[in-house]
């Protein structure tokens, strides 16, 4: 079945270190894929998304493309703050399903 | 807009009760998802709903169940409450179409169920 894989945490950076969180994925056909954010005793929220193969999804900072050819979609941010300290998952999802499906989550935590 | 709105945000109930929880979507989206986020298991999906009806499932047994309204607004229930359904429970809502669409889902702050 469809699974996403992410890299055990949790992840300790001083600020302004460069981040690499690794994502990995199984699935049959081209899914979408996801980022989302989690903060301590919130919801999930959406950090970016891609659709196709080769699209790179951004946002504050943080970035992830989609290699189909190494089914990847590793998030990058150039130098974290303190305020980036949260869960990061990776999802994807299929055209013909309505659900995402999720990896373990990986903690990141920033030290001043 | 109003975010995803969830009610409510704490709940403790004891074994073999039954809960309901309630999730308004974002204006506009008529796709509402339900899903279980434990320290074991991680995020699992639970169900999904448009228009009043349900798509897809997720592997949970049938004491789990939902509905939708013709507001969009969803509810879900669970029945003989177990110690290893305390969880967070998490609403989404997406701008879905009939014929479906990968469109992001924008999730609510969630339901924290303590079963004792």
């Amino acid at each position: 079945g469809n699974s996403v894989t992410q890299m055990e945490g949790p992840v300790t950076l001083s600020e302004e270190a460069f981040l690499t969180i690794n994502c990995t994925y199984t699935a049959t056909g081209y899914p979408s894929l996801f980022w989302y954010v989690q903060y301590p005793g919130e919801g999930l929220q959406l950090l970016l998304k891609a659709t196709k193969a080769d699209d790179k999804g951004s946002n504050k900072g943080f970035e992830a493309t989609y290699r189909k050819e190494t089914t990847s979609f590793h998030l990058e941010k150039g130098s974290v703050q303190v305020s980036d300290s949260a869960v990061y998952f990776c999802a994807l999802r299929m055209d013909s399903s309505y659900k995402l499906i999720f990896g373990s989550g990986t903690r990141l935590l920033v030290r001043p | 807009k109003a975010g995803v709105t969830q009610t409510p945000r704490y709940l403790i109930k004891t074994r073999g009760q039954q809960v309901t929880l309630s999730c308004s979507p974002i204006s506009g989206h008529r796709s509402v998802s339900w899903y279980q986020q434990t320290p074991g298991q991680g995020l699992q999906f639970l169900f999904e709903y448009f228009s009043e009806t349900q798509r897809n499932k997720g592997n949970f047994p049938g004491r789990f169940s939902g509905r939708q309204f013709s507001n969009s607004r969803s509810e879900m229930n669970v029945s003989t409450l177990e110690l290893g359904d305390s969880a967070l429970y998490l609403c989404a809502s997406s701008l879905e179409t009939v014929t479906g669409g990968a469109y992001e889902q924008y999730f609510g702050p969630g339901t924290r169920l303590t079963v004792t």
